[in-house]
């Protein structure tokens, strides 16, 4: 079945400092989206990319989607302690299941002052 | 305020013992899923339906039930069958496409069975 991997697991980064989080899935995504996951919380929707290499940008927050349409990345540019938690990407098949998004095993950053 | 109400927010049980967790929606919104999240790890899929009445096995169904009765009610049932049922259960709502504004989550429920 279809698997999308996030990396890396886990970042520790002092504040102000950047942040990349990367999503490959094993098959060609129709869209992929990204949540937020703060520490005993739910995910919430921060965005959807469905162009071949779409670049979009959400104050400190970049998001792009590769140009064949299998990795996604999301940058933090200078990091503040409300960035903390987990980031989820989540893709969708090009054929197929619709609705159905598949969550990637998600990054979870630490920031520290 | 439109939302997604997931109840009780804890929950014990005692293991043999079925139970089962509410999820309500009031977004209009044509799809209802279940995911179950163990500490540390991602998000996965129990079952999910994108219609009244109609509803499919996730990644992981087993020892899980669900019903479709209404639009708005997407109850999940985990039964004694589920070997390892402790876990943060999220329930999620979207269009039925799902590509507008993404997924809306409810705020979850800690099922621990002891």
């Amino acid at each position: 079945g279809q698997q999308v991997m996030q990396i890396p697991q886990y970042q520790h980064v002092q504040e102000g400092e950047d942040f990349t989080t990367y999503c490959n899935s094993s098959t060609t995504l129709s869209n992929i989206q990204w949540y937020k996951q703060r520490p005993g919380g739910h995910p919430v929707f921060l965005i959807q990319l469905v162009k071949s290499g779409e670049v979009k940008k959400q104050k400190r927050l970049t998001f792009q989607f590769g140009e064949a349409k299998k990795n996604s990345s999301l940058h933090i540019t200078a990091t503040q302690t409300t960035d903390v938690g987990t980031y989820f990407c989540a893709g969708r098949l090009s054929t197929g299941t619709a609705s159905k998004l598949t969550f990637g095993t998600g990054t979870r950053l630490q920031v520290t002052l | 305020d439109g939302g997604i109400t997931q109840s009780p927010k804890y929950l014990f049980r005692k293991e043999g013992q079925n139970v089962t967790l509410s999820c309500e929606q009031n977004l209009n919104h044509d799809a209802m899923y279940w995911y179950r999240q163990d500490p540390g790890q991602g998000l996965r899929l129990i079952y999910y339906s994108q219609i009244v009445n109609d509803f499919q096995k996730g990644d992981i169904a087993e020892g899980y039930s669900v019903s479709r009765e209404k639009k708005e009610s997407f109850p999940l049932t985990v039964t004694s069958a589920q070997k390892n049922p402790t876990a943060f259960y999220l329930c999620a709502s979207s269009t039925r496409t799902g590509t507008d504004y993404g997924y809306t989550f409810g705020s979850g429920t800690r099922l621990t069975v002891v």
